[in-house]
């Protein structure tokens, strides 16, 4: 079955950089593209980030371009996303989901979600 | 960048009733690219409709979509117990470009 399982969250400080990855497991990994979803403490959904299949494509929320960055290893099965210059507004669940259609050429509907790592940005 | 609004905020209803929740997209969502979640608190979202009406895998046949342009709706035909829940609407016709709506919150009258 379908696992992805976030890591990485934390309390850190404004300004400061923290890295969030994603093990995935139960699908072929290197055929899906992966986003990046947020949900701050009591709101609602805020995409951030997708990344292709094959990472050559990347694409990001006005809000968190310039600061974030995604990426994946496929030899890894793992996904992750970079944040620097982290702001207390990005406080928020973070969620590793799943795209998907395979090796497709346009985002689709999120069919897996993990569970979510907590960041927390304050001083 | 295309705004999505849900309505109502709050849903009251008891179970068994019809719930009837609304997605309104600011501009026309096309190919009908237009998905649906449940989440419960604590948990990640769920998704239910894909392609404005396509029951995603395992989901009962009470949830139902439809609409397309920019109007859509999801049915839920008889409220039981665990469907009491936040729904989101999301867009993904501005591929690669992903929104999701505000969110409306069905609860137990």
């Amino acid at each position: 079955q379908v696992q992805l399982v976030e890591s990485g969250g934390g309390v850190v400080q404004p300004g400061r950089s923290l890295r969030l990855s994603c093990a995935a497991s139960g699908f072929t990994f290197s055929s899906y593209g992966m986003h990046w979803v947020r949900q701050a403490p009591g709101k609602g959904l805020e995409w951030v980030a997708v990344i292709s299949y094959d990472g050559s494509n990347k694409y990001y929320a006005d809000s968190v371009k310039g600061r974030f960055t995604i990426s994946r290893d496929n030899s890894k099965n793992t996904l992750y996303l970079q944040m620097n210059s982290l702001r207390a507004e990005d406080t928020a669940v973070y969620y590793c989901a799943k795209d998907a259609d395979i090796v497709a050429i346009r985002t689709s509907e999120i069919d897996y979600w993990g569970q979510g790592t907590l960041v927390t940005v304050s001083s | 960048e295309i705004v999505l609004t849900q309505s109502p905020g709050t849903l009251s209803l008891s179970p068994g009733e019809r719930a009837t929740l609304s997605c309104r997209a600011s501009q026309s969502v096309s190919s009908s690219y237009l998905a649906w979640y449940q989440q419960k608190p604590g948990q990640a979202p769920r998704l239910l409709i894909y392609g404005a009406s396509s029951r995603a895998t395992g989901i009962p046949d009470r949830f139902s979509g439809s609409g397309s342009g920019t109007d859509f709706t999801l049915t839920i035909s008889r409220l039981e117990p665990e469907d009491f829940a936040v729904y989101y609407c999301q867009q993904y016709g501005s591929s690669p470009w992903v929104t999701f709506g505000p969110g409306t919150k069905v609860d137990i009258k």
